[in-house]
């Protein structure tokens, strides 16, 4: 029983190209977030939902734009791909209750390529 | 300056050694995680702790939270403890509750 699933594992696209990475979470979480590791494997938030409320958007370019159709799940669709852009892409969830969060939950990560 | 600093950034021990890693921060939090991740291989959360020490198996990790700092022990290490290690903080106001904020990571290699 995964608990935080991504697909796809591996995208390789040209540039220019749109492509979405899907996050599904079985956790009953109600929070979900997306995170970006760069190639010297430094993590950076990206988006946070809530309730598929947005809450955080970190200066990310609006060529990305998530999606949250409900608390499960939350997708990245990436519009106009850069060379820039290739990473891993973290999806990740926790519980807000009270103010104070659970511990985080993360899928397997997406390695996106973009040549 | 990062609001997350580790050290050190790469710590290479005999199998059994007792190893620290150190995680100082600038901020005010709400929480402070320590996160391992395998070579390849996905993120795990270790520690979430606000306050005091915590102890997993061979795992310990405590937090001051006057000093801003928290430390990640491992007792009697092993070769599969190779991993990058990750601190990353939670912020105490708005929507920094609803982020973490992550230091460079420890690269930690133990060899048999």
């Amino acid at each position: 029983d995964t608990a935080v699933s991504q697909t796809p594992k591996y995208l390789v696209t040209q540039m220019g190209n749109d492509k979405s990475i899907k996050c599904e979470q079985n956790l009953g979480h109600d929070t979900m977030y997306w995170y970006k590791q760069d190639s010297k494997k430094f993590l950076k938030i990206m988006f946070s939902y809530n309730n598929k409320e947005l809450i955080i958007n970190e200066t990310v370019p609006n060529r990305f734009s998530p999606k949250s159709p409900d608390k499960a799940h939350l997708n990245l669709h990436i519009n106009s791909l850069e060379l820039g852009d290739s990473a891993v892409y973290f999806c990740a969830s926790s519980q807000v209750k009270g103010g104070k969060n659970s511990p985080l939950h993360f899928g397997n990560g997406t390695r996106l390529t973009v040549t | 300056k990062n609001e997350v600093e580790q050290s050190p950034q790469n710590l290479t021990a005999q199998e059994g050694e007792f190893i620290t890693i150190n995680c100082s921060y600038s901020v005010g939090i709400s929480a402070l995680h320590w996160l391992q991740q395998h070579p390849g291989g996905g993120i795990v959360s270790l520690f979430m702790l606000s306050s005091g020490k915590k102890k997993h198996g061979r795992l310990i990790a405590t937090i001051n939270i006057q000093e801003k700092h928290s430390s990640l022990h491992i007792t009697a290490s092993h070769p599969r403890d190779s991993a990058v290690y990750i601190c990353a903080v939670r912020g105490n106001s708005g929507g920094s509750n609803y982020k973490l904020t992550f230091g460079k990571g420890t690269l930690l290699t133990v060899n048999p």
